[in-house]
Formats: C-alpha cells, structure tokens, sequence
C-alpha cells in the first residue's frame, strides 16, 4: 500500500497569511494527488486534481505542485473561510490512501 | 445539480449487520466508479471500497474484505454497502463518492453515521 503523509498536522495562521501544506508519498505516484478541504460536520470537498488542476468553482488562492512523491498544497492569502482540515490522497493505485490531515487553525 | 445521500445508518451490536445505501441524482450514475469513504470519530478519511461501472471489477481495503459487499444498481442509480460481522472499531461515518478512474472522489454524500457497540 502507499503511504500518504502530510506535514504540519497543525498549523495556526492568520488572515491573509500564506500558508502551504506538504504531502509525501512512499512511492512514486507520478501526478494522481488530489487534495481536499473538509470543515466540522461536512463532507471533503476537492481542490486540486491530478496534483496542480484546479477543480472548477475553487478560488485561486489554491494551488497544486509536485510529481512524484512529493507534493505542495499552497494557499496564496488566507480567508476566513478556509480554516479547515485539508487532506492529500493518492488516486495512482488501490488501495487509495489519504494523508493524516492538516488542521488549519486561526492564529 | 448533483446530489448523493446515504441512508440505513444506525446502532448496532458488534457482530451485527447493517446495508447502506446511496442515492445518486444529477448525473450520469452509470458512468462513474463509485466508493465508499468512512471517517472515525475524530480522526482522518479511509477509503472503503469501490466498484466500476457495471459492476465487474470491485475492490475493498484489507480490513474489511470478507465482511462487506459493495453493489449497485445503475437502473435506480443506488450504491449499497452490505456490512456484516460488524466490529467497534468500524464505527465512523460513511459517505458515498463517485470517481472518475485515476481522479479524485469528485461528488460526495453528506454522510451517515454508524455505530458498532453493545
């Protein structure tokens, strides 16, 4: 199985804060990370596919990088609204896997 | 507009059985992969299983092969979960997903809870 890990699994920031979450994989996954946003009682949502696509209707204050195994999920200027959880996962091979999640807090 | 909701949650008994189901509107049900995610208390996401189109090829995560059955069935665009032999530790909720294969869990139910105690 491919392992998923994010790093920080915490991390507090304020508005307009540039804030940037990593994920490494145990082996080489080419470019199938997905990255999602999940608040408190709600289902994940998608924001990046395929390590830097955009999902339609998301800000562009998110973005993607990386190939391989390691991947970058960056928030140009923090909002109100993104204080969440944000998790990487692996779509290159079954199982899939998620990272442990990133909780982005308000400084 | 999309929409997915699961139902048949509730309280069970460790050993026992339970079937969630999935609702599908607003899309093409028969065309994507669908899965199952479940998420503990508290803790991080876990893919479940998932099944392909027309039901030919399924896969489950080690620790629940043997115990649970995914299936569907395009015609009532519903995607089921058949839970058996249940154990504490699969409490969580559990939220339906479709897929495209090789992408991301695109649209997402809001979940349902189930719980595994005596």
């Amino acid at each position: 199985d491919i392992q998923m890990t994010q790093s920080p699994s915490s991390l507090s920031a304020s508005v307009g804060d540039r804030v940037t979450i990593s994920c490494r994989a145990s082996q080489s996954i080419t470019t199938y990370l997905n990255w999602y946003q999940q608040k408190p009682g709600k289902a994940p949502k998608v924001l990046i596919y395929a390590a830097s696509s955009l999902q339609s209707g998301v800000p562009s204050r998110f973005s993607g990088s990386g190939s391989g195994t390691d991947f970058t999920l960056t928030i140009s200027s923090l909002q109100p609204e993104d204080f969440a959880t944000y998790y990487c996962q692996q779509s290159h091979s079954t199982p899939r896997t998620f990272g442990q999640g990133t909780k982005v807090e308000i400084k | 507009e999309v929409q997915l909701v699961e139902s048949g949650g509730g309280l069970v008994q460790p050993g026992g059985s339970l079937r969630l189901s999935c609702a599908a509107s607003g899309f093409t049900f028969s065309t994507y992969w669908m899965s199952w995610v479940r998420q503990a208390p508290g803790k991080g996401l876990e893919w479940v299983a998932n099944i392909k189109q027309d039901g030919s090829e399924i896969y489950y995560v080690d620790s629940v092969k043997g115990r649970f059955t995914i299936s569907r069935d395009n015609a009532q665009n519903s995607l089921f979960l058949q839970m058996n032999s249940l154990r504490v530790e699969d409490t969580a909720v559990y939220y339906c997903a479709s897929q495209v294969w090789g992408g991301p869990f695109d649209y997402w139910g809001p979940g349902i809870l189930v719980t595994v105690s005596s």
